[in-house]
């Protein structure tokens, strides 16, 4: 069984970096494509990217120039960072996998880590 | 980016009822779409993809249909624990994006 954990400070200051870890067990970070999204009341659900070896892959424009994506295949981690955090960037972040069923659908979710941008 | 516009944005249904959510994308994504459930304080389930493939272990009363610009999710007998928000979302092209959302109740 595939499983995702999200892991990172719940309470990140306006201006700074936002940090993000997902943790993958019961398939290789290899084996798949794994990704990161967002969910906030204002916005609902939004895609941030695509986690590659070499980094971001497929960022969404809104975020890409604030986005850095990297992948530790030892770890069988992925991770998200966002700078010049504001009040906006508050959400639930998600990571998940995207489905070998096809293309661009996610069939494993990890269970979700609100993060709250506050002074 | 593309649009994706979900109707209606609530449905209150009776237990055995047929509901039908529809999702409409702003341009043509052909059969790259899928739609997850979500329920409170947990992450999307997914339920269908492409269109019209049901997701392993979701139950086969939930049924997607469509191509181009018009979708939808049919949930064929209303069941209790199918009170969730649902979305759809569109794999064509980059940013994905999905739906504003569909909140079911159970009367």
């Amino acid at each position: 069984q595939v499983q995702l954990q999200e892991s990172g400070p719940g309470l990140v200051k306006p201006s700074e970096t936002l940090s993000l870890t997902c943790t993958v067990s019961g398939a290789s970070i290899t084996s798949s494509s794994w990704s990161w999204f967002r969910q906030s009341p204002g916005k609902g659900l939004e895609w941030i990217d695509y986690a590659g070896y070499s980094g971001s892959t497929s960022p969404n424009p809104s975020l890409k120039s604030r986005l850095s994506i990297s992948v530790d295949t030892s770890k069988n981690q992925f991770s998200l960072m966002l700078n010049s955090v504001t009040a906006a960037d508050t959400a639930v972040y998600y990571c998940a996998r995207r489905c070998p069923c096809d293309r661009g659908f996610f069939d494993y979710w990890g269970q979700g880590a609100l993060v709250t941008v506050s002074s | 980016d593309i649009q994706m516009t979900q109707s209606p944005s609530s449905v209150s249904a009776s237990v055995g009822d047929r509901v039908t959510i529809t999702c409409r994308a702003s341009q043509g994504i052909n059969r790259w779409l899928a739609w997850y459930q979500q329920k409170p304080g947990r992450a999307p389930n997914l339920l269908i993809y492409a269109a019209s493939s049901l997701q392993s272990g979701v139950p086969s009363r939930f049924s997607g249909s469509g191509f181009g610009t018009d979708f939808a999710l049919t949930i064929s007998s209303l069941q209790p624990e199918d009170s969730a928000t649902y979305y759809c979302q569109q794999a064509e092209s980059f940013p994905i994006t999905f739906g504003q959302g569909t909140r079911l109740e159970i009367k």
